[in-house]
Protein backbone atom coordinates (compact mmCIF):
# COMPACT_ATOMS: atom_id res chain seq x y z
CA UNK A 1 0.00 0.00 0.00
CA UNK A 2 0.98 3.97 -0.96
CA UNK A 3 0.68 6.11 1.88
CA UNK A 4 1.90 10.19 2.24
CA UNK A 5 2.92 11.43 5.24
CA UNK A 6 3.41 15.57 4.97
CA UNK A 7 5.29 16.82 8.52
CA UNK A 8 3.85 20.13 9.37
CA UNK A 9 0.20 21.16 8.70
CA UNK A 10 0.72 24.51 9.07
CA UNK A 11 4.29 26.95 8.10
CA UNK A 12 4.21 30.19 8.45
CA UNK A 13 7.69 32.29 6.56
CA UNK A 14 7.76 36.03 5.42
CA UNK A 15 7.64 37.52 2.32
CA UNK A 16 10.91 36.88 0.50
CA UNK A 17 12.39 33.70 2.51
CA UNK A 18 12.37 30.44 1.47
CA UNK A 19 9.74 27.99 1.31
CA UNK A 20 9.94 24.52 2.20
CA UNK A 21 7.26 22.27 2.24
CA UNK A 22 7.88 18.22 3.87
CA UNK A 23 6.84 15.26 2.17
CA UNK A 24 7.86 11.28 2.67
CA UNK A 25 6.15 8.85 0.97
CA UNK A 26 5.53 5.03 1.56
CA UNK A 27 5.56 2.52 -1.50
CA UNK A 28 6.03 -0.79 -2.56
CA UNK A 29 6.60 0.37 -6.47
CA UNK A 30 8.71 2.84 -8.00
CA UNK A 31 6.01 6.11 -7.09
CA UNK A 32 5.39 8.49 -8.84
CA UNK A 33 4.81 11.83 -6.96
CA UNK A 34 2.85 15.09 -6.96
CA UNK A 35 2.38 18.39 -5.45
CA UNK A 36 -0.71 20.27 -5.11
CA UNK A 37 -1.80 23.94 -4.48
CA UNK A 38 -5.61 24.69 -3.23
CA UNK A 39 -6.65 27.91 -2.69
CA UNK A 40 -10.03 28.53 -0.64
CA UNK A 41 -12.98 26.96 -2.42
CA UNK A 42 -11.12 25.77 -5.31
CA UNK A 43 -10.06 22.51 -7.17
CA UNK A 44 -6.46 21.60 -6.92
CA UNK A 45 -3.93 22.55 -9.39
CA UNK A 46 -1.10 20.66 -9.81
CA UNK A 47 2.52 22.36 -9.39
CA UNK A 48 5.16 19.60 -10.46
CA UNK A 49 5.24 16.48 -10.65
CA UNK A 50 7.61 13.43 -11.12
CA UNK A 51 7.59 10.09 -12.76
CA UNK A 52 10.65 9.16 -14.26
CA UNK A 53 13.92 10.57 -15.08
CA UNK A 54 15.39 13.77 -13.81
CA UNK A 55 14.97 13.71 -9.85
CA UNK A 56 14.76 17.82 -9.58
CA UNK A 57 11.58 19.27 -10.91
CA UNK A 58 10.56 22.41 -11.93
CA UNK A 59 7.24 23.21 -11.66
CA UNK A 60 4.75 26.72 -11.75
CA UNK A 61 4.88 29.55 -10.22
CA UNK A 62 9.02 29.14 -9.05
CA UNK A 63 8.46 26.09 -6.95
CA UNK A 64 10.33 22.53 -7.23
CA UNK A 65 10.90 19.21 -5.79
CA UNK A 66 13.65 16.50 -5.64
CA UNK A 67 12.83 13.38 -5.18
CA UNK A 68 15.33 12.02 -3.07
CA UNK A 69 14.72 7.59 -3.27
CA UNK A 70 17.16 6.99 -0.02
CA UNK A 71 15.16 9.72 2.36
CA UNK A 72 12.13 8.56 0.67
CA UNK A 73 11.11 12.14 0.25
CA UNK A 74 9.85 14.42 -2.35
CA UNK A 75 10.56 18.14 -0.36
CA UNK A 76 8.92 21.10 -2.07
CA UNK A 77 10.65 24.16 -2.10
CA UNK A 78 10.71 27.57 -3.47
CA UNK A 79 13.56 30.25 -3.34
CA UNK A 80 11.59 33.12 -2.15
CA UNK A 81 8.02 33.23 -1.00
CA UNK A 82 5.50 35.96 -2.34
CA UNK A 83 2.34 36.95 -0.73
CA UNK A 84 -0.05 34.82 -3.31
CA UNK A 85 2.05 31.40 -2.38
CA UNK A 86 -0.37 31.52 0.91
CA UNK A 87 -2.68 28.44 0.32
CA UNK A 88 -2.96 24.60 1.01
CA UNK A 89 -0.63 22.37 -0.79
CA UNK A 90 -0.66 18.68 -1.33
CA UNK A 91 1.84 16.00 -1.69
CA UNK A 92 0.05 13.39 -3.52
CA UNK A 93 1.35 9.45 -4.56
CA UNK A 94 0.17 6.90 -7.26
CA UNK A 95 1.93 4.37 -9.36
CA UNK A 96 1.21 3.37 -13.03
CA UNK A 97 -0.56 0.18 -11.98
CA UNK A 98 -3.74 1.82 -10.83
CA UNK A 99 -3.14 5.68 -11.33
CA UNK A 100 -5.05 6.27 -7.82
CA UNK A 101 -3.63 9.40 -6.12
CA UNK A 102 -3.09 8.72 -2.11
CA UNK A 103 -3.06 11.98 -0.63
CA UNK A 104 -0.80 13.41 1.95
CA UNK A 105 -3.19 15.65 5.08
CA UNK A 106 -2.24 19.19 3.39
CA UNK A 107 0.20 21.61 4.56
CA UNK A 108 -1.29 25.40 4.74
CA UNK A 109 1.49 28.09 4.28
CA UNK A 110 1.40 31.37 5.60
CA UNK A 111 3.42 34.21 4.11
CA UNK A 112 3.48 37.37 6.50
CA UNK A 113 4.97 40.93 5.07
CA UNK B 1 -4.67 21.96 -20.34
CA UNK B 2 -7.52 19.64 -20.66
CA UNK B 3 -11.19 21.25 -19.11
CA UNK B 4 -12.69 19.44 -16.44
CA UNK B 5 -16.17 21.12 -15.04
CA UNK B 6 -18.52 20.05 -12.16
CA UNK B 7 -21.81 21.24 -11.88
CA UNK B 8 -23.01 22.54 -9.17
CA UNK B 9 -20.12 24.41 -7.85
CA UNK B 10 -22.42 24.68 -4.91
CA UNK B 11 -25.37 22.82 -3.30
CA UNK B 12 -27.56 23.30 -0.23
CA UNK B 13 -29.94 20.23 0.54
CA UNK B 14 -32.28 19.23 3.40
CA UNK B 15 -31.81 16.05 5.12
CA UNK B 16 -33.62 13.53 3.49
CA UNK B 17 -32.88 14.49 -0.27
CA UNK B 18 -30.91 13.43 -3.18
CA UNK B 19 -28.28 15.54 -4.95
CA UNK B 20 -26.91 14.37 -8.54
CA UNK B 21 -23.28 16.08 -8.93
CA UNK B 22 -21.85 16.25 -12.63
CA UNK B 23 -18.23 15.89 -14.25
CA UNK B 24 -17.72 16.39 -17.70
CA UNK B 25 -14.58 16.58 -19.20
CA UNK B 26 -14.89 18.89 -22.05
CA UNK B 27 -11.82 18.23 -24.64
CA UNK B 28 -11.02 14.77 -23.94
CA UNK B 29 -12.36 10.97 -23.69
CA UNK B 30 -12.34 9.72 -20.18
CA UNK B 31 -12.03 6.07 -19.29
CA UNK B 32 -11.54 6.22 -15.87
CA UNK B 33 -13.22 8.57 -13.46
CA UNK B 34 -12.09 9.24 -9.47
CA UNK B 35 -14.45 10.79 -6.78
CA UNK B 36 -12.83 12.76 -4.00
CA UNK B 37 -14.27 13.80 -1.22
CA UNK B 38 -12.41 16.82 0.72
CA UNK B 39 -14.22 17.82 4.66
CA UNK B 40 -13.44 21.17 6.10
CA UNK B 41 -9.44 21.81 6.48
CA UNK B 42 -9.05 17.59 5.84
CA UNK B 43 -7.37 16.14 2.50
CA UNK B 44 -8.95 14.67 -0.32
CA UNK B 45 -10.14 10.87 0.61
CA UNK B 46 -10.61 8.82 -2.37
CA UNK B 47 -14.19 7.43 -2.60
CA UNK B 48 -14.60 5.03 -5.57
CA UNK B 49 -13.15 5.02 -8.82
CA UNK B 50 -15.29 4.20 -11.99
CA UNK B 51 -15.30 2.81 -15.41
CA UNK B 52 -17.14 3.97 -18.63
CA UNK B 53 -20.03 1.07 -18.53
CA UNK B 54 -19.19 -0.62 -15.61
CA UNK B 55 -19.81 -0.51 -12.03
CA UNK B 56 -17.67 1.80 -9.50
CA UNK B 57 -15.64 0.07 -7.41
CA UNK B 58 -15.69 2.04 -3.61
CA UNK B 59 -12.77 2.44 -1.15
CA UNK B 60 -13.64 0.63 2.11
CA UNK B 61 -15.87 2.72 4.45
CA UNK B 62 -17.56 4.49 1.18
CA UNK B 63 -21.39 2.98 1.24
CA UNK B 64 -22.00 1.86 -2.68
CA UNK B 65 -25.75 2.66 -1.70
CA UNK B 66 -25.59 5.48 -0.94
CA UNK B 67 -22.92 7.12 -3.41
CA UNK B 68 -24.38 6.23 -6.77
CA UNK B 69 -22.06 6.85 -9.18
CA UNK B 70 -22.82 6.48 -13.09
CA UNK B 71 -20.36 6.66 -15.99
CA UNK B 72 -22.31 6.75 -19.30
CA UNK B 73 -19.99 7.91 -21.30
CA UNK B 74 -16.83 9.04 -21.37
CA UNK B 75 -17.41 12.62 -21.07
CA UNK B 76 -20.06 12.10 -18.14
CA UNK B 77 -19.90 10.41 -14.72
CA UNK B 78 -22.31 11.84 -12.43
CA UNK B 79 -22.26 11.17 -8.60
CA UNK B 80 -26.15 11.37 -6.45
CA UNK B 81 -25.93 11.39 -2.59
CA UNK B 82 -28.85 9.83 -1.71
CA UNK B 83 -30.74 10.56 1.45
CA UNK B 84 -28.41 13.34 2.23
CA UNK B 85 -27.53 13.84 6.07
CA UNK B 86 -25.69 17.03 7.46
CA UNK B 87 -22.30 14.34 7.55
CA UNK B 88 -22.30 14.51 3.86
CA UNK B 89 -21.42 17.81 3.83
CA UNK B 90 -18.30 18.37 2.06
CA UNK B 91 -16.51 19.62 -1.15
CA UNK B 92 -16.75 16.58 -3.36
CA UNK B 93 -14.22 16.69 -6.55
CA UNK B 94 -13.49 14.29 -9.30
CA UNK B 95 -10.62 13.34 -11.34
CA UNK B 96 -10.94 11.94 -15.13
CA UNK B 97 -8.14 9.85 -16.42
CA UNK B 98 -7.62 10.35 -20.20
CA UNK B 99 -8.85 7.68 -22.51
CA UNK B 100 -6.24 5.48 -24.86
CA UNK B 101 -3.16 5.60 -22.25
CA UNK B 102 -2.79 9.29 -23.07
CA UNK B 103 -3.02 10.11 -19.20
CA UNK B 104 0.86 11.53 -19.28
CA UNK B 105 -0.18 11.46 -15.40
CA UNK B 106 -1.24 15.15 -15.86
CA UNK B 107 -3.68 14.21 -13.39
CA UNK B 108 -6.84 16.80 -14.29
CA UNK B 109 -9.31 17.78 -11.47
CA UNK B 110 -13.06 19.01 -11.27
CA UNK B 111 -13.51 22.15 -9.84
CA UNK B 112 -15.09 20.33 -6.99
CA UNK B 113 -18.59 20.59 -5.86
CA UNK B 114 -19.68 22.36 -1.78
CA UNK B 115 -22.26 20.52 -0.54
CA UNK B 116 -24.04 21.56 2.47
CA UNK B 117 -26.97 19.82 3.83
CA UNK B 118 -29.63 21.37 6.19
Amino acid sequence: AQSVTQLGSHVSVSEGALVLLRCNYSSSVPPYLFWYVQYPNQGLQLLLKYTTGATLVKGINGFEAEFKKSETSFHLTKPSAHMSDAAEYFCAVSDSNTDKLIFGTGTRLQVFP
Amino acid sequence: GAVVSQHPSWVICKSGTSVKIECRSLDFQATTMFWYRQFPKQSLMLMATSNEGSKATYEQGVEKDKFLINHASLTLSTLTVTSAHPEDSSFYICRPELAGGQSSYEQYFGPGTRLTVT
